[in-house]
């Protein structure tokens, strides 16, 4: 199975911060990344997918980057309601495999 | 609007079976792969299970593989659950794929819990 592992672990950030959170694979996954958003209590939300699309209706202060085996999340300005834990995924291979997820906190 | 309302969690002791349910509405549901998604207590987000739209094949994680079976029909996506384990103690999600086996999930339950213990 395809290892997917986040840093950090959790963050805090004040509203306006310009927050990164990475993911590595275990081996190349190409572009075959997406990222979630979970909400305590609430269900994921689908973000990005192959590493840099932005799922309809996500705010243009989302972005993520990469190929291989490196990808970044980026807020480009942290807002209050971006509070949650987020996922990284690999689609490249059965079984997907998501990485240990970041706790994004505000200050 | 695109909904997924999973039922039939609930408490169920060691050995158990249970059938989760996840009824779709909005979209074309014959077009898209279906999956189930948990996560225990204070965990991650594990992948269980996919079945896909046109096809009909179907995926197992090793750890639900020869306990566990997803099935569909017109408008729902099942799993069924045998042989339940303590550690098969999640919620779990019904989650749909942007396409035909994409494993990509665009679209996700509200989840149902699933309690296994004696």
């Amino acid at each position: 199975d395809i290892q997917m592992t986040q840093s950090p672990s959790s963050l805090s950030a004040s509203v306006g911060d310009r927050v990164t959170i990475t993911c590595r694979a275990s081996q190349s996954i190409t572009n075959y990344l997406n990222w979630y958003q979970e909400k305590p209590g609430k269900a994921p939300k689908f973000l990005i997918y192959g590493a840099s699309s932005l799922q309809s209706g996500v705010p243009s202060r989302f972005s993520g980057s990469g190929s291989g085996t490196d990808f970044t999340l980026t807020i480009s300005s942290l807002q209050p309601e971006d509070l949650g834990t987020y996922y990284c995924q690999q689609s490249y291979t059965t079984p997907a495999t998501f990485g240990q997820g970041t706790k994004v906190e505000i200050k | 609007e695109v909904q997924l309302l999973e039922s039939g969690g609930g408490l169920v002791q060691p050995g158990g079976s249970l059938r989760l349910s996840c009824a779709a509405s909005g979209f074309t549901f014959s077009r898209y792969a279906m999956s189930w998604v948990r996560q225990a207590p204070g965990k991650g987000l594990e992948w269980v299970s996919t079945i896909s739209g046109s096809a009909g094949g179907t995926y197992y994680a090793d750890s639900v593989k020869g306990r566990f079976t997803i099935s569909r029909d017109k408008h729902t996506v099942y799993l069924q659950m045998n042989s339940l384990r303590v550690d098969d103690t999640a919620v779990y999600y019904c989650a749909k794929d942007r396409g035909d086996y994409t494993n990509a999930f665009d679209i996700w339950g509200q989840g149902t819990v699933v309690t296994v213990s004696s």
